[in-house]
């Protein structure tokens, strides 16, 4: 049973650009968290969605940031124009269950922004 | 605001020795109180998981015990060898909310 997929794994990119970050739950799991971790600290929960549905927003910045799990595919962060501050490591979790109990990370996404 | 306070920020542990990582909550409502382990470049891996009804869950060399009337609880890695040195996150969480510690960073010596 695969885990929780990220892609990219790396991503650098020049201030003011947009980054996407991507991740597939675990099979079966219908729930995704995204978690924004700097260096030396805890993960600062960002938002939590459902198929086509944001559940908890209240983490992410109400600015350039955005997030979605369609019906099809991966879940999606969108971070436009980006800038230094954004640089850190993005992990998205899944969980068979509702609410924020028994989550599995992923790997993370590490973005750079130059 | 800072609802999950852990300490200590890092342990140097001998192999084969005790490690003890402590957690402290505040909101009573949290039911739910997992432990995460995080290799540097790597996300975090659920390690142990209580609820608050009971005192004590072993798995293999790791125990959390939970004191519910102090709001706190702890990580315990019997016989740590050097494969155990990572980076250990405590969470609590309930239906609406998880709140992480700060982490604590372990180094086993062999």
């Amino acid at each position: 049973n695969a885990g929780v997929m990220q892609n990219p794994r790396h991503l650098v990119r020049r201030r003011g650009q947009e980054a996407r970050l991507r991740c597939s739950p675990m099979k079966g799991h219908s729930h995704v968290y995204w978690y924004r971790q700097l260096p030396e600290e805890g993960l600062k929960f960002m938002v939590y969605l459902q198929k086509e549905n944001i559940i908890d927003e209240s983490g992410m910045p109400k600015e350039r940031f955005s997030a979605e799990f369609p019906k099809e595919g991966p879940s999606i962060l969108r971070i436009q124009q980006v800038v230094r501050g954004d640089s850190a490591a993005y992990f998205c979790a899944s969980s068979p269950r509702q609410g924020f109990y028994e989550q599995y990370f992923g790997p993370g996404t590490r973005l750079t922004v130059t | 605001q800072q609802q999950v306070k852990q300490s200590p920020q890092s342990l140097i542990v001998q192999k084969g020795g005790i490690s003890i990582i402590n957690c402290a909550y505040e909101n009573t409502a949290f039911d739910y109180f997992p432990w995460y382990q995080q290799f540097p470049g790597k996300g975090p891996a659920l390690l142990i998981a209580i609820r608050p009804d009971v005192s004590e869950k072993k798995e293999g060399r790791f125990t959390i015990s939970f004191n519910k009337s102090a709001k706190q609880f702890s990580l315990h890695i019997m016989d740590s060898q050097p494969g155990d040195s990572a980076t250990y996150f405590c969470a609590a969480s309930r239906v609406n909310d998880m709140r992480f510690g700060a982490g604590t960073r372990l180094t086993v010596k062999p």
